[in-house]
């Protein structure tokens, strides 16, 4: 059974700072890797898919890697801003048919001016 | 143009009522799921359809029946609303083979 793990649930940080955000899974036979962010009261907006042939996923100030054999993502975010501030979620999903996702239960990323 | 809509956005109802969520996307997926987030905010799996076919029933009481007329929706029906059923229900959709998966803004069901 796939567990995805985001630890810490919170981090805040000032303005500016880079960061760096953790996910790890327990199955390492995953087909892509997708992180996502989600605002208060808001839906989840696709923010990186890294397919598993992938090491990393650029995108803006946004780099996601991948490791499978150590079973973990991160998501790096260069020069935080305040309106970087929300929920970031990293899921897997077991691939073929059945495709849904396993999600870690997010990491809430407060930027402080 | 949004790619996955779900209506409505919010929906308070009930104890005991039957209500409806719709979810159409027009990425040309063939693969729609619902999830729903609970007040930990934790996201899980409840149904999934790959061409308008049942492929992942994650153990949801059969008070939840979801219901695909094409591929491009796929609606959610609650009967028998109970407290416990409060939560924030997602559409999403990918192509199968865990292409990248888009999700709805969500509705938000409150049980009164």
């Amino acid at each position: 059974k796939q567990e995805v793990t985001q630890i810490p649930a919170a981090l805040s940080v000032p303005e500016g700072e880079n960061l760096v955000l953790n996910c790890s899974f327990t199955d390492s036979a995953i087909y892509n890797l997708q992180w996502f962010r989600q605002d208060p009261g808001k839906g989840l907006t696709s923010l990186l898919l890294i397919q598993s042939s992938q090491r990393e996923q650029t995108s803006g100030r946004l780099n996601a890697s991948l490791d499978k054999s150590s079973g973990r993502s991160t998501l790096y975010i260069a020069a935080s801003q305040p309106g970087d501030s929300a929920t970031y979620l990293c899921a897997v999903p077991l691939g073929g048919a059945n495709s849904k996702l396993t999600f870690g239960k997010g990491i809430t990323l407060s930027v402080r001016p | 143009d949004t790619a996955v809509s779900q209506t409505p956005k919010y929906l308070v109802t009930q104890m005991g009522n039957d209500k409806s969520i719709k979810c159409e996307q027009n990425l040309g997926h063939d693969t729609m799921y619902w999830y729903k987030q609970d007040s930990k905010k934790f996201l899980k799996i409840m149904f999934s359809y790959n061409n308008k076919e049942l492929i992942i029933n994650e153990t949801v009481p059969n008070r939840f029946s979801p219901k695909s007329p094409d591929k491009a929706h796929l609606n959610l029906h609650i009967n028998s609303l109970e407290l416990g059923d409060s939560a924030v229900y997602f559409c999403a959709s990918s192509q199968q083979g865990g292409g990248e998966a888009f999700f709805g803004q969500g509705t938000r069901l409150t049980v009164v």
